[in-house]
């Protein structure tokens, strides 16, 4: 499975969008992007996750550029339950090793 | 249906014994995983299993055994705990390809410390 990068931590205004970016600049054709957060010491949580094109749910948006090498978490009005770490993850189309990087650590500020 | 269990929640051990963590899930997945966590980290595999009968080793397998029991289950023994063993450990399972997204859903985790 291709290697994800992240920045280690960003804050964000409580009320604003927060953007999450991640670099996969070696992701092949039939591997997906996954983005999960965990809350303090509880178990990761699905947040989201696409192929190539944009998708939004009830909990946040992504976006994946054309070229597929990067993709940004948009998370639209940011609360303080959202502090949390945020892993992006590629995963091959019915692969088995499911490997997470270190995450980005968001602090959602008053 | 309460998704993934693992017991116990908390346990301290004293250098070189040896314990279980015991995880299991109702949903009816295929794969299962084994993570661990060290404090202020990101999370490392150190098995999984894709089917009843499979395992195979992740990222960090040295000091671990595991045991694929049925569908449900998936355990991690510590045959001879070491202090570097500290940790949270989470187990996972998947859903299966082809249903929407192959999904993680993650236990509320162990933590262990080695004394």
């Amino acid at each position: 499975d291709a290697k994800t990068t992240q920045p280690p931590s960003m804050d964000c205004a409580e009320g604003r969008a927060a953007n999450l970016p991640c670099n996969h600049s070696t992701i092949s054709g039939n591997e997906y992007v996954y983005w999960y957060r965990q809350i303090h010491s509880q178990g990761p949580q699905y947040i989201i996750h696409g192929l190539k094109n944009n998708e939004t749910n009830e909990m946040a948006s992504l976006i994946i550029t054309e070229d597929r090498k990067s993709s940004t978490l948009i998370l639209p009005h940011a609360t303080l339950r959202d502090t949390a770490v945020y892993y992006c993850i590629v995963i091959k189309a019915a692969g088995n090793k499911l490997t997470f990087g270190g995450g980005t650590r968001v602090l959602v500020k008053p | 249906n309460a998704g993934v269990t693992q017991t116990p929640k908390f346990q301290v051990l004293k250098t070189g014994q040896s314990m279980t963590l015991q995880c299991a899930q109702d949903m009816n997945h295929n794969s299962m995983y084994w993570y661990r966590q060290d404090p202020g980290m990101g999370l490392r595999l150190i098995y999984y299993s894709a089917s009843e009968g499979t395992t195979d080793k992740g990222e960090v397998p040295n000091g671990y055994n595991v045991s694929r029991l049925n569908k449900r289950e998936f355990s991690l023994r510590l045959e001879s705990a070491a202090p570097s063993q500290t940790s949270v450990y989470f187990c996972a399972s998947r859903t299966q390809p082809g249903q929407g997204g192959e999904k993680l859903f993650f236990g509320s985790g162990t933590q262990l410390s080695v004394l």
